[in-house]
């Protein structure tokens, strides 16, 4: 089955840049999504189609797609950032597949 | 406005059948785009993809757990119902109902979420 896979975590100091990638089992690669969830919250929207954001989503989240992997970028951490991060996309099926996440932490 | 709210029993038995209800406002799933679709989470792990029923009726479903789940869904209501046989104790999660638009052949992202239901699966 397709599977979707990012570090299990990631941290930076506030200011810095966050990348978070995921990366596709295989070919071909659906667009990617980009969800933020913090502790007992329903999960955000942040991106999607790779690199499209939101209203209302701040423009220091970012989205890029390389072969068969996508990195989330959050340029200029600030400590409200600090949650999980869960890419999404979808196989040939129709069958949506999320990443295992990556807790980010603002040190 | 859009809104969705899940509904459904916050305990099961194992071996049981669980139905889950979304009731959404602010759309319409007789539009053409609109879809629902259905998500969990087990306390303290990652998300999981159940589900999602768009528009034209059309349905799709986890690979790993299609044998067991049924979407469906009563436009006049503004309801998604999500049936899930044989519960397990490792079903037990927060199950969440989230809007998806498909517009030019591409899906928009799950843009509009629910609050959650946490569902315990124990004797």
């Amino acid at each position: 089955s397709y599977e979707l896979t990012q570090p299990p975590s990631v941290s930076v100091s506030p200011g810095q840049t966050a990348r978070i990638t995921c990366s596709a089992d295989a070919l071909p690669k659906q667009y990617a999504y980009w969800y933020q969830q913090k502790p007992g919250q329903a999960p955000v929207l942040v991106i999607y189609k790779d690199s499209e954001r939101p209203s209302g989503i701040p423009e220091r989240f970012s989205g890029s797609s390389s072969g068969t992997t996508v990195t989330l970028t959050i340029s200029g951490v600030q400590a409200e950032d600090e949650a999980d991060y869960y890419c999404q996309s979808a196989d040939s099926s129709g069958s949506w597949v999320f990443g295992g996440g990556t807790k980010l932490t603002v040190l | 406005q859009v809104t969705l709210r899940e509904s459904g029993p916050a305990l099961v038995k194992p071996t049981q059948t669980l139905t889950l209800t979304c009731t959404f406002s602010g759309f319409s799933l007789s539009t053409s785009g609109m879809c629902v679709s259905w998500i969990r989470q087990p306390p303290g792990k990652a998300l999981e993809w159940l589900a999602l029923i768009d528009w034209d009726d059309d349905k799709y479903y986890s690979t790993s757990l299609k044998t067991r789940l049924t979407i469906s869904k009563d436009t006049s209501k503004n309801q998604v119902v999500l049936t899930m046989t044989n519960m397990d104790p490792v079903d037990t999660a927060t199950y969440y109902c989230a809007r998806i638009i498909r517009s030019g052949g591409y899906y928009d992202g799950f843009d509009y979420w629910g609050q959650g239901t946490l569902v315990t699966v124990s004797s």
